[in-house]
């Protein structure tokens, strides 16, 4: 069965204080992985998709990384609107989207 | 600007009354999804769709219904309404797969 795990589940960090969230997967084949921001009482808004292992895309304070198992999302300085949920999502062959239940980022200023 | 809309925002009912969730979107997009979002779980799949005339079943599909007669709405329909379904639910179009989903801002549902 495909997972997608998390963590941590949350994360307090003070302006400039950087850090990175991790997203753990186990799949039988991956088209891809993808990385949405969540703020409160809104959809998710998408980031970044990596394809392959290596693979690395940068936005502003963050970039995402990919390995064969896991993918981190390094944030640098943070500021506090960065705050929000991250999530994580693969797309495996032949089938649709499997989430992660997220990482919910604090940045105090 | 195109864009994907979700209509109530939020929503109050009974058990066992029928609701339907409306999603509409404007960039043509082929394929539609529904999700459900609830503390601890990821976004859960319900049904989705790969053009008008077809619909599918998703992880969670059971007491949900949708049908797709045009490329811009996907209407979600809840045949009786159960505590259960008490959630959050978001509405993503993709033009292709694989393809990165545009989700709605989201439907607060309580179901009471």
């Amino acid at each position: 069965e495909d997972q997608v795990t998390q963590s941590p589940e949350a994360l307090r960090l003070q302006e400039g204080e950087s850090s990175s969230l991790n997203c753990s997967y186990t799949v039988s084949g991956l088209r891809g992985l993808f990385w949405y921001r969540q703020d409160p009482g809104k959809g998710p808004e998408f980031l970044f998709t990596l394809y392959s292992a290596g693979e690395e895309k940068e936005k502003e304070r963050l970039k995402a990384t990919l390995t064969k198992k896991e993918s981190f999302l390094h944030i640098t300085a943070p500021k506090p609107e960065d705050s929000a949920t991250y999530l994580c999502a693969v797309l495996p062959y032949g089938q649709n989207f499997v989430f992660g239940p997220g990482t919910r980022l604090s940045v105090l200023p | 600007d195109a864009e994907i809309t979700q209509s109530p925002r939020h929503k109050i009912t009974e058990t066992g009354r029928q609701v339907t969730l409306a999603c509409h979107q404007t960039w043509n997009h082929n394929n539609m999804f529904w999700y459900r979002q609830d503390l601890g779980h990821g976004l859960r799949l319900i049904h989705y769709s790969y053009g008008v005339q077809d619909t599918n079943k998703g992880e969670v599909s059971d007491g949900y219904s949708v049908s797709r007669s045009n490329t811009e709405d996907l209407p979600l329909t809840l045949e009786s309404a159960a505590s259960s379904q008490t959630s959050v639910y978001f509405c993503a179009s993709s033009p292709g797969q694989p393809d990165t989903q545009y989700f709605g801002p989201g439907t607060r549902l309580t179901v009471l």
